[in-house]
């Protein structure tokens, strides 16, 4: 099946600092591809739909500014948490959708988990 | 707007317990896919099964099956034979078939804990 991986899987940083976190395809090509982040003991929140070559599209709530997503390539899109606070901390999850795929089933990544200290 | 409600949070059984997982949803789209997901510990989402509006044949694989009833909008998962490995958060979700957004909408999941 499809493969998405994501990297890094753990991040620990200071607050204010930056952190960028990658999602790749790694056996097909997807114009979308969604991140989503997950509270503890919660359910899996969309964020955004990244769509190559254009600008992602944000969900109600999240801030553009804060959660800057960039879809460069058919096989990498990354969310970079700027000047990141605690409250940022979460696991941030993507997808990609295989548009050769028959019922728009999305491949998820790993996750990576994001502790702001 | 597009809502799936798993009413039971957590769920405790004992190994080859039957257990089933309930999933109501809430669309008013006419083709729409449902999922179910596995998360386990890791954090790493597993699919299990997706099924769109218009097949509402039930399913069986291997000790998973599922039952898919448009009446009632709901997509209920049964595991048989329960096993330790089987721990794990569900998750049941909807997607939109039409407008090209394909969001998933995922429910709040229900926490299965099988005790040996």
């Amino acid at each position: 099946g499809a493969v998405v991986s994501q990297h890094p899987s753990r991040v620990i940083c200071k607050s204010g600092t930056s952190v960028k976190i990658e999602c790749r395809s790694l056996d097909f090509q997807a114009t979308t591809m969604f991140w989503y982040r997950q509270f503890p003991k919660q359910s899996l929140m969309l964020m955004a739909t990244s769509n190559e070559g254009s600008k992602a599209t944000y969900e109600q709530g999240v801030e553009k500014d804060k959660f800057l997503i960039n879809h460069a390539s058919l096989t990498l899109s990354t969310l970079t948490v700027t000047s990141a606070h605690p409250e940022d901390s979460s696991f941030y999850i993507c997808s990609a959708r295989d548009p050769n795929g028959v019922y728009n089933e999305q491949f998820f990544g790993p996750g990576t988990r994001l502790t702001v200290l | 707007a597009q809502k799936v409600t798993q009413a039971q949070t957590e769920i405790s059984v004992v190994e080859k317990e039957d257990v089933t997982l309930d999933c109501v949803y809430e669309t008013r789209d006419t083709t729409y896919y449902l999922f179910w997901y596995k998360q386990p510990p890791s954090g790493e989402l597993v699919f299990l099964i997706r099924r769109n509006s218009f097949d509402e044949q039930n399913e069986i694989s291997g000790r998973y099956s599922w039952n898919f009833q448009k009446s009632t909008s709901s997509f209920n998962f049964t595991i048989t034979a329960s096993q330790v490995v089987d721990s794990a958060v569900y998750f049941c979700a909807l997607s939109e078939a039409q407008g090209g957004s394909e969001k998933l909408v995922f429910g709040k999941g229900t926490k299965l804990t099988v005790n040996p």
